[in-house]
């Protein structure tokens, strides 16, 4: 089974910050990777999509990298802004278990005005 | 273009009564989700659909959960009798296929008394 982790599990940095959200797993073999944001009481909206095949995914101010051989991704947020708070959610899906999605716990992040 | 629709958003329900979530997906996703997520932690699969078929419900608990997806559109998920420890929220998801890009509806939050 793939276990996904993310650490930190909170973080709170001053707006206008650069900042790295990290997401490991245990299973290589992945199809895809996934990052969402979740804000309290919401559901999970899609930010970046990294297929097994690519490195990375820029969005904005978003980039997201995967590295299958280390088993990690990064989300690296530029220019952080208070709008930016929420619950970053990162989801694997695992070719041995027919693409299904597993997710790690999040990071939940602040920025401070 | 519509997201993925849930209802209802909120239910309060006493230990032993019967619910039922109602999820559509996004019109021409054949694969649609049905997702856990207690506080604190992120969603974990229950059932995933191909179209009308289960392809995958090994995490769905068979003795008080069921769910259908008739004519492979819209899904519901029935809890029956519901116990104190299914308070969560309830997350629905739909994509093109296994393993791509997922897209999730605003959830059901659950709370039974």
């Amino acid at each position: 089974k793939q276990e996904v982790t993310q650490i930190p599990a909170a973080l709170s940095v001053p707006e206008g910050e650069n900042l790295v959200l990290n997401c490991s797993f245990t299973d290589s073999a992945i199809y895809n990777l996934q990052w969402f944001r979740q804000d309290p009481g919401k559901g999970l909206t899609s930010l970046l999509l990294i297929q097994s095949s690519q490195r990375e995914q820029t969005s904005g101010r978003l980039n997201a990298s995967l590295d299958k051989s280390s088993g990690r991704s990064t989300l690296y947020i530029a220019a952080s802004q208070p709008g930016d708070s929420a619950t970053y959610l990162c989801a694997v899906s695992s070719r041995g278990t027919g693409n299904q999605f597993y997710f790690g716990t999040g990071t939940s992040l602040t920025v401070i005005p | 273009e519509a997201g993925v629709v849930q209802s209802p958003r909120y239910k309060i329900i006493e230990k032993k009564q019967p619910v039922a979530f109602w999820c559509n997906p996004i019109s021409g996703h054949n694969t649609l989700y049905w997702y856990l997520q207690n506080l604190g932690q992120g969603p974990e699969l229950l059932i995933r659909y191909e179209n009308e078929e289960a392809v995958d419900d090994s995490q769905l608990p068979k003795d008080r959960f069921s769910a259908e997806r008739l004519k492979g559109v819209d899904s519901t998920l029935k809890i029956q009798p519901a116990e104190l420890g299914d308070s969560a929220v309830y997350l629905c998801a739909s994509s093109t296929a296994g393993g791509n890009e997922q897209f999730f509806g605003p959830g059901t939050r659950l709370t039974v008394l």
